[in-house]
């Protein structure tokens, strides 16, 4: 079967920094996607990996090991804003989004 | 742009009622999705469509329905609510299959 596992939740404290992991078995690999999700709000996009390595993009920096099936999401100088549920999902084979329960962020001041 | 648009935001149903919700976007994009989404759970797909004329079963498709007459527009329907249709409905949309979805803001549906 096809499964994906994050932490279900992460306490981390405003300024500092937090990683969240997600490790992937699915039926082929065509690309991991993490999204922001605010409770009570709709996902949105945060970034896309379909190479090994590292991609930045201002605070947040995601990476991924294709041959580990491993990503992490990397969240710097953390905010209360970043207070949400994060989550990971993998194109498979079918190029259908596999999707991860997501990873509970709580920041604390 | 409105992206994508859901109506309605929130609706209470019998057991054994039926309901419509409602999904367009504007973007011009070929695929669309309905997710639930449970209390605390990921997303389950349950329709989605390549474009116009064409939709596929997702992983929770039972008690629900799809058509997808033009590129905007994806209505999910459902037949006999029961209680284990209480969740949040999200609709979605991209260009294709490896690009970013787009979401819709959610129908928070409750069956009593």
């Amino acid at each position: 079967g096809q499964n994906i596992d994050q932490p279900t939740e992460m306490t981390a404290t405003e300024g500092a920094i937090v990683q969240i992991n997600c490790t992937y078995q699915t039926s082929g690999f065509n690309g991991l996607f993490w999204y922001q999700q605010h409770a009570g709000e709709a996902p949105t996009f945060l970034s896309y990996n379909v190479l090994d390595g590292l991609e930045e993009k201002g605070r947040f920096s995601s990476f991924l090991s294709r041959s580990k099936g491993y990503s992490y999401l990397l969240l710097k100088e953390l905010q209360m804003k970043d207070s949400a549920s994060y989550l990971c999902a993998v194109v498979d084979s079918n190029y259908q989004l596999i999707w991860g329960a997501g990873t509970k962020l709580i920041i604390k001041p | 742009n409105a992206g994508v648009t859901q109506t309605p935001k929130f609706r209470i149903l019998k057991i054994g009622q039926s309901m419509t919700l409602q999904c367009t976007q504007d973007m011009n994009h070929n695929y669309m999705y309905w997710y639930r989404q449970d209390p605390g759970m990921g997303l389950k797909l349950i329709y989605y469509s390549v474009g116009a004329g064409i939709t596929d079963k997702g992983e929770v498709p039972n008690g629900y329905n799809v058509s997808r007459s033009t590129t905007e527009d994806f209505p999910l329907r459902l037949e006999l609510a029961a209680p284990s249709q209480t969740s949040v409905y999200f609709c979605a949309s991209s260009r294709d299959s490896q690009e970013t979805q787009y979401f819709g803001p959610g129908t928070r549906l409750l069956v009593l």
